[in-house]
């Protein structure tokens, strides 16, 4: 069974721009979740989908969004982005929620930005 | 608020003996779940142990176990003859049952000398 895959693996972005990363969760999981690792602020939860709704927010601006898609795969945007969102990003997925579940995470998507 | 203590932000051990990582959270909820989560260099977490907050007995995976201490709210990883590959980050994190909003501590640096 193929695990988490997180595409792309490494981008490279300068400030003001605006970037959209991918989750392929493991089939049959229908829960994804969203992670922001940095050196400063440890691992943060962003949000959470499940079945194409937002279930579950983290304290994050609006310029973090996110979607999932029927096949449950989803997408993480962030729109005029600074320097300060330069982290790795974990995608992890599960079948029903993150308590009752273990979560299988993802490689990650490093994010630099210029 | 829910947080996550860590105090320990590196450790070492010798190969084969035990080492026990720390970790305090603070909630007011009584419902709950606990998890150490791993990630090695390669970067991917990878899920180690897990407890419900209503099990009053310790949760064991093979040579990973946990002091639960649930009025001292207390949660330790105890790892029994440690293997070179046990070297990674390791996260402590805790969710409330009735959502997905999971907390994670600063991590420790565990190395594993031969």
């Amino acid at each position: 069974k193929a695990g988490v895959t997180q595409t792309p693996r490494y981008l490279i972005k300068t400030r003001g721009q605006q970037v959209t990363l991918s989750c392929s969760p493991i089939s049959g999981h229908r829960s994804v979740s969203w992670y922001q690792q940095t050196p400063g602020q440890g691992l943060q939860f962003l949000f959470e989908y499940f079945s194409e709704t937002q279930r579950n927010k983290g304290n994050f601006p609006g310029r973090f969004s996110g979607r999932q898609f029927s096949n449950s795969r989803s997408e993480m945007n962030v729109s005029t982005l600074e320097l300060g969102d330069s982290a790795l990003y974990l995608c992890a997925s599960s079948l029903g929620g993150i308590s009752d579940q273990p979560q299988h995470f993802g490689d990650g998507t490093r994010l630099s930005i210029l | 608020a829910q947080t996550v203590t860590q105090s320990q932000p590196e450790m070492s051990v010798q190969e084969a003996e035990t080492v026990t990582l720390s970790c305090t959270y603070d909630t007011s909820e009584n419902n709950y779940y606990l998890f150490w989560y791993k990630q090695p260099p390669s970067r991917q977490m990878i899920l180690v142990i897990r407890q419900e907050a209503y099990k009053q007995q310790n949760a064991t995976e093979n040579r990973f176990s946990v002091n639960f201490q649930k009025a001292a709210k207390s949660f330790s990883l105890k790892i029994s003859d440690s293997q070179l590959g046990d070297t990674a980050m390791y996260f402590c994190a805790f969710t409330p049952a009735y959502n997905n909003d999971m907390r994670f501590g600063a991590g420790t640096r565990l190395t594993v000398k031969p």
